[in-house]
């Protein structure tokens, strides 16, 4: 079982539509979790941490179910400028395995 | 700006040759990691280094090494270079509550 796992997509999704990513991990023993995005040819760059059950940012929210092994990122009333690959992290002793990243398009 | 330096941008190499990718930032941190993002996929977590000793590994093989000097600056060494190294390298140092900060990375190609 890999390590970290998400649905690729890619989603593609009208302006102002409300979109959710899931994410899977493994390993029990992760403590926190980082959402992060990618612009193509670009490096990532943090989103969102959470350290509980869960944490909200203006029109991102994500969600933690430890006993479930996800977390889940929504993204309410989506903008052109959404439009990215969604890396999600559980971290494990500071050491972050990511998935494959789930692309989305925002379309005008 | 992270503030985490990455040299080369770019580098183009030939099979068999060896390689090295350096990593530095504007303040000291002492947990760094690197991974290895092949087009379409996410990053690969490589090794990590805290306080120049490696402590963590991913399922890399041994040609791919590190080093970590006294100002947290560090290196990712790769021997005797396969078609499938071609890759973007990326260096990221841990920032705490919020997790690891990039660097821009290095593009290798491998020929």
């Amino acid at each position: 079982r890999k390590e970290v796992e998400q649905d690729p997509g890619p989603f593609n999704v009208p302006e102002g539509a409300t979109v959710a990513f899931n994410c899977t991990y493994s390993n029990s023993a992760s403590q926190s979790f980082f959402w992060y995005r990618q612009d193509c040819r670009k490096e990532p760059k943090l989103l969102m941490s959470v350290y509980s059950s869960g944490n909200e940012d203006g029109r991102f929210t994500a969600q933690l179910n430890r006993a479930s092994q996800y977390i889940s990122l929504l993204i309410r009333d989506s903008k052109l400028s959404d439009s990215a690959t969604y890396l999600c992290a559980p971290n494990t002793g500071n050491q972050f395995y990511f998935g494959t990243g789930t692309s989305l398009t925002v379309i005008p | 700006e992270t503030g985490v330096t990455q040299s080369p941008t770019h580098l183009i190499k030939t099979r068999g040759q060896q390689v090295t990718l350096r990593c530095s930032s504007q303040s000291g941190h002492n947990t760094v990691s690197w991974y290895q993002q092949a087009l379409g996929q996410g990053p690969q977590f490589i090794f990590q280094y805290y306080r120049e000793e490696e402590n963590g590994r991913g399922n890399f093989p041994p040609r791919f090494s590190g080093l970590q000097f006294p100002n947290y600056s560090s290196e990712l060494n790769v021997n005797a270079l396969e078609l499938d190294d071609s890759a973007l390298y990326l260096c990221a140092l841990w920032t705490g509550l919020s997790g690891y900060t990039f660097g821009s990375g290095t593009r290798l190609t491998v020929v």
